[in-house]
């Protein structure tokens, strides 16, 4: 497999439900980052790590939390989350953190909370 | 707070014109500016990237920076239908490290 992999594509939950969201990619990048994409917003960053160490946070409810085992995985688990935090949520990675990197996205999960 | 300003559009132009997409933003010292084309239903996809003042041509899409005016722009030459999609103008924020902000896309209609 190439590029950025999240699985799964399509998640449906309900509020009292823990899930996780899993994020792999095989281009040997060293940062890796959690967006959510919400209709008519711009992408929101959620969290930044590079070289496995979490580096932004940025003010992401508890209800959301991330892990890095390595530099190619990143999970979002999550827990008791609440109706507007339906959305799309996109999994990147660049080479590192300097500023001329760009992102490279996965095709995201699509999750819809009841 | 940072912004990255787009027209939401649509932005309608016939099949085999020029669409010209433009984005601003706030941070004066931003450093690295790019363009990603985001289908329905699909992630965002890098298809420019600029980080000096003036043109970048790849194929039939021109990058086009100037810093003074804190402005970045899109050009697509001979627009087809496939080209229709949400455009993405993103920028690195200064501070010697990445966090790029995003704008709301500006969303393309080629006409055929």
């Amino acid at each position: 497999e190439t590029g950025v992999t999240q699985t799964p594509r399509h998640l449906v939950m309900g509020m009292t439900n823990k899930k996780s969201l899993k994020c792999e990619q095989h281009l040997g990048h060293n940062a890796m980052y959690w967006y959510k994409q919400s209709a008519k917003k711009p992408l929101e960053l959620m969290f930044v790590y590079n070289f496995k160490e979490q580096t932004e946070n940025n003010s992401v409810p508890s209800r959301f939390s991330p892990e890095c085992p390595n530099s190619s995985h990143l999970f979002l688990h999550l827990h008791t989350l609440q109706p507007e935090d339906s959305a799309l949520y996109l999994c990147a990675s660049s080479q590192d953190m300097g500023t001329n990197q760009p992102q490279h996205f996965g095709d995201g999960t699509r999750l819809s909370i009841l | 707070q940072k912004e990255v300003e787009q027209n939401s559009g649509p932005l309608s132009v016939p099949e085999g014109a020029i669409a010209s997409l433009n984005c601003t933003y706030s941070d004066r010292g931003s450093q690295s500016f790019f363009w990603y084309r985001q289908y329905s239903g699909k992630s965002p996809e890098l298809i420019m990237s600029i980080y000096s003042n003036g043109d970048k041509e790849d194929g039939r899409f021109t990058a086009q920076l100037n810093k003074a005016s804190q402005y970045v722009s899109l050009l697509i030459r001979d627009s087809q239908p496939s080209d229709s999609a949400t455009y993405l103008c993103a920028v690195t924020e200064s501070g010697g490290y990445q966090k790029v902000t995003f704008g709301t896309g500006t969303k393309l209609q080629v006409i055929p």
